[in-house]
C-alpha cells in the first residue's frame, strides 16, 4: 500500500512555456502533499506544502506565482511551472502523507528539462 | 534554530558493515527518518525512530538518542546495490521534515 504516482516522469519543454506535473496517491487519502526540487548532487529542497482544499504554503525563496500548486482533492495535487526557464531544469518530487500517518510516501519524481 | 548534519560521502567494502551518523538540533522533535535514494530516483523509506534505542530491520538498523540529538544508520553485509545516498531527516513540531544533505555511500568490491 501507500503508493504515490507522478506524471510525467520526464518532460522537455521550451523556455517560456508552462509544464504541469501531477501527483496522485493511489491507495490512500493524502491530507498533505509536499513538493520538492532536487538539483544534481544536492539534497531535497522543500518547495511547498499543500493541504487539500486550501492554499499551499511556500518555502522562503520559492515564487508562488511561478510554481502554481493545486490540491483539489485528497488524491491529487498538481504543480505547474509557469514560463519555465533553463534554470528551472531539475528533478521535481512529490510526497504525500495520510491522516495520522507521519511517514511521507514519495512519488517517483519528474525530471524537467527546459531548453 | 534548526539544523541537521551528516557526512557527505563514505566508502565501504562489500560484505562489511558501515555506520552513517546524523546529528541534529531542534526545539521541537517528532521523530527521525532515514531514506535511501539511488541516483535519479526518488527516496525510499528505510526507518523511523521516535524513541531512544535501536530499531533493527533486516540488514539495516537505526539508532536514536534524543538527549544527544544523534542518530545512526547501520548497514550490515553490504551489497553493491547498497551504493546510494542515505538521507536523514527529523520531523519538527509542525510535523514537517527537515532534511540533511545526504551521505553518498560508495561500496567497493
Amino acid at each position: 500500500g501507500a503508493v504515490v504516482s507522478q506524471h510525467p516522469s520526464r518532460v522537455i519543454c521550451k523556455s517560456g512555456t508552462s509544464v504541469k506535473i501531477e501527483c496522485r496517491s493511489l491507495d490512500f487519502q493524502a491530507t498533505t502533499m509536499f513538493w520538492y526540487r532536487q538539483f544534481p548532487k544536492q539534497s531535497l529542497m522543500l518547495m511547498a506544502t499543500s493541504n487539500e482544499g486550501s492554499k499551499a504554503t511556500y518555502e522562503q525563496g520559492v515564487e508562488k506565482d511561478k510554481f502554481l500548486i493545486n490540491h483539489a482533492s485528497l488524491t491529487l495535487s498538481t504543480l505547474t511551472v509557469t514560463s519555465a526557464h533553463p534554470e528551472d531544469s531539475s528533478f521535481y518530487i512529490c510526497s504525500a502523507r495520510g491522516g495520522s500517518d507521519y511517514e511521507q510516501y514519495f512519488g517517483p519524481g519528474t525530471r524537467l528539462t527546459v531548453t | 534554530g534548526q539544523n541537521i548534519d551528516q557526512p557527505t560521502e563514505m566508502t565501504a567494502t562489500e560484505g562489511a558493515i558501515v555506520q552513517i551518523n546524523c546529528t541534529y538540533q531542534t526545539s521541537g522533535f517528532n521523530g527521525l527518518f532515514w531514506y535511501q535514494q539511488h541516483a535519479g530516483e526518488a527516496p525510499t523509506f528505510l526507518s523511523y525512530n521516535v524513541l531512544d534505542g535501536l530499531e533493527e530491520k533486516g540488514r539495516f538498523s537505526s539508532f536514536l538518542s534524543r538527549s544527544k540529538g544523534y542518530s545512526y544508520l547501520l548497514l550490515k553485509e553490504l551489497q553493491m546495490k547498497d551504493s546510494a545516498s542515505y538521507l536523514c531527516a527529523f520531523m519538527d513540531s509542525n510535523y514537517q521534515l527537515i532534511w540533511g544533505a545526504g551521505t553518498k555511500l560508495i561500496i567497493k568490491p
